[in-house]
């Protein structure tokens, strides 16, 4: 199956920091990715929908401004969070749209850490 | 707006026993796709198998299959001959069809622990 890769696998930063997450497909073109938001033993939760070359379209609730998505080619969408608390410490995952099979892949998530 | 409910929080099996994990889903579509996804200790989530809902025929994916009750709304997985390794956190899905915009709707999710 297609891969995603997604870097920084963890990362700890200090509060009031801005932290960037990239999502990036190896073997096949994303013209959407996902960007979902898991705390432990919970679900999923979808914070936005990246499209290639166009603002993401972010779910209720989420915080564009401090959830800065960017999806600059077919193969890449970063998350930036910024001015970061211990509030937004949690597990990010990005997935990618594979048209050729019709089936989201996921990233291996990021852990995120706010001090 | 869909939903999907998973009401089993935790279940647990012994080793090469069989395990049913329950889904329901609530829709007023008629075309969809429903999903059970793995997610273990590792967090990578896993895509175990796939029912297109226009298809009245069960999908399999050798130890793992579903019985889907349209009707009911239900879309249940079934673990044969269970293995240790399949002690993960599984999660019923929901799709509409709608090119690549279309969102995974999750449900909570059930722990399933294999027990040697």
């Amino acid at each position: 199956g297609a891969v995603v890769s997604q870097h920084p696998s963890r990362v700890i930063c200090k509060s009031g920091t801005s932290v960037k997450i990239e999502c990036r497909s190896l073997d096949f073109q994303a013209t959407t990715m996902f960007w979902y938001r898991q705390f432990p033993k919970q679900s999923l939760m979808l914070m936005a929908t990246s499209n290639e070359g166009s603002k993401a379209t972010y779910e209720q609730g989420v915080e564009k401004d401090k959830f800065l998505i960017n999806h600059a080619s077919l193969t890449l969408s970063t998350l930036t969070v910024t001015s970061a608390h211990p509030e937004d410490s949690s597990f990010y995952i990005c997935s990618a749209w594979d048209t050729r099979g019709y089936e989201q892949y996921f990233g291996p998530g990021t852990r995120l850490t706010v001090t | 707006a869909q939903t999907v409910t998973q009401s089993q929080p935790e279940m647990s099996v012994q080793e090469a026993e069989t395990v049913t994990l329950s889904c329901t889903y609530d829709t007023s579509e008629s075309n969809y796709y429903l999903f059970w996804y793995k997610q273990p200790p590792s967090r990578q989530m896993i895509l175990v198998i796939r029912q297109e809902a226009y298809k009245q025929q069960n999908a399999t994916e050798n130890r793992f299959s579903v019985n889907f009750q349209k009707a009911a709304k239900s879309f249940s997985l079934k673990i044969s001959d269970s293995q240790l390794g399949d002690t993960a956190m599984y999660f019923c899905a929901f799709m509409k069809p709608g090119g690549t915009n279309s969102k995974l709707t999750f449900g909570k999710g059930i722990t399933l622990s294999v027990r040697p």
